[in-house]
């Protein structure tokens, strides 16, 4: 089963509105990440919060990081069409082997109507 | 720099065939691995790398093998394609041994048709 989860599935909203995103995990994490996956390409990186992080910011973007409920929260502001996109969380899960690797949730599609 | 690169972009291949998918960085990064992408099942982790010659399996292995030789390539060797190894194959690498602790720079993906 994946580590992290993306709540909502989806999500439609109207330019200029805000959009909130929310990922849960169940394993104690260092960091979360979230991606951003324009349709048929590859991901691209959005922003990294660490396990003593608690909110970070990176343009319209902002982030949150709850380690006692195990969960994240990504903020965009001031939508605009062009950000249309799959947004995945990321979290550095261990492995069976002993060793920890990034794992992916299963992502929120969202759609800003211009 | 080109990032990562990887091919062929679209394959096509009949169940019991096996083939690899090539996967290159050049930005130096340690960290290396393959995922897929099935329609509402975001991405799943098949196999990754720390460094050559150091290859750990992921959450999918199965069916697919994996070598690192050199630090820049990382490919993933399908064995015997099933219609159930349908999906994207996106390579990622990542700075140093801890590259999940890092960032990581996603190839454009291979999407692979087994019939």
């Amino acid at each position: 089963s994946q580590q992290g989860e993306e709540d909502p599935q989806a999500l439609s909203i109207q330019e200029g509105e805000n959009a909130t995103m929310n990922c849960s995990y169940k394993t104690s994490i260092n960091n979360l990440q979230w991606y951003r996956q324009n349709s048929g390409r590859g991901l691209v990186h959005l922003i990294l919060i660490r396990s003593n992080e608690r909110e970070k910011h990176s343009g319209r973007l902002r982030v949150t990081l709850d380690t006692s409920k195990k969960s994240s929260s990504l903020l965009i502001t001031a939508s605009r069409a062009a950000d249309t996109a799959s947004y995945f969380c990321a979290t550095d899960a261990r492995y069976h082997t002993g060793r920890r690797a990034l794992t992916f949730g299963s992502g929120t599609r969202l759609q800003v109507q211009p | 720099n080109a990032g990562v690169t990887q091919t062929p972009k679209f394959q096509v291949l009949k169940t019991g065939q096996s083939m690899t998918l090539q996967c290159a960085q050049d930005m130096n990064h340690e960290y290396m691995s393959w995922y897929r992408q099935d329609p509402g099942m975001g991405l799943r982790l098949i196999h990754y790398s720390v460094g050559a010659g150091i290859t750990d399996q992921g959450e999918v292995p199965n069916g697919y093998n994996v070598s690192r030789s050199t630090t820049e390539d990382f490919p993933l060797r399908l064995l015997s394609a099933a219609p159930s190894q349908t999906s994207v194959y996106f390579c990622a690498s990542g700075e140093g041994l801890a590259g999940y602790s890092y960032e990581q720079y996603f190839g454009p993906g291979t999407r692979l048709t087994v019939t």
